[in-house]
């Protein structure tokens, strides 16, 4: 099966500019994540969707980033503006129900503001 | 909230046994993962236990859990150069709660 596709690979912007993010997970995946990597630290849950709705919101910063998933099929994510310490990958995942058993990791996107 | 905590490089010879160590904080977290990240990639669930394990194999991997001190560790056995990569811990609560990761330990396998 095709894994999860993330777009694009590479961005670098100015700060206080906007960036969106794209997401296109496993076909049937009910379920899709954004995670936030900072270098040197592990993945930080974002948002989680369930289908279309919003499950876990908590730790996204909504003053400056949004997220959508039209559909319930792919997702994106808008950071708007940005700072110096947005730089991260930022990481989709998806999976066929909830539990980490099915995650699966798209390649991410590498975002550098400078 | 929960606490992932892990060594953060180890550095063996290939054909060496790997052993990487990984603490969480809440007792509640009932299943534990390891991921593999390589460089420019995505995370790669390696193996996965549940807190009603001690011990689970898969191949050339190990997982043993003590709950009571609430500690994770993975075990490569024959590391081969290939296995160089970050690996990273994560908890969660539940099968339908998300995941917290620690922050990864760089494994660095040399000829």
């Amino acid at each position: 099966e095709a894994g999860v596709a993330q777009s694009p690979r590479y961005k670098i912007i100015e700060k206080r500019q906007s960036v969106a993010f794209w997401c296109n997970p496993i076909s049937g995946h009910a379920t899709l994540y954004w995670y936030q990597q900072i270098l040197g630290q592990g993945p930080k849950l974002l948002i989680q969707f369930q289908n279309n709705g919003v499950v876990d919101d908590s730790q996204l910063p909504k003053d400056r980033f949004s997220a959508e998933r039209l559909k319930g099929v792919d997702s994106t994510l808008k950071i708007q503006p940005a700072k110096l310490e947005d730089s991260a990958v930022y990481l989709c995942a998806s999976s066929l129900y909830e539990g980490a058993q099915g995650y699966t990791f798209g390649s991410g996107t590498r975002l550098t503001v400078v | 909230g929960e606490d992932v905590e892990q060594s953060l490089f180890l550095s063996v010879r290939e054909g060496d046994s790997s052993v990487i160590n990984c603490t969480y904080t809440d007792s509640s977290s009932t299943y534990l993962y390891w991921y593999k990240q390589e460089p420019g990639a995505g995370l790669q669930l390696l193996t996965y236990i549940f807190s009603n394990m001690d011990m689970k194999q898969d191949q050339r991997l190990t997982v043993l859990l003590n709950k009571k001190d609430k500690h994770l560790s993975l075990r490569i056995a024959d590391t081969q150069t290939g296995d160089s990569a970050i690996y990273f811990c994560a908890a969660a609560y539940s099968g339908y709660s998300t995941l917290t990761f620690g922050k990864g330990t760089m494994l660095l396998v040399s000829p």
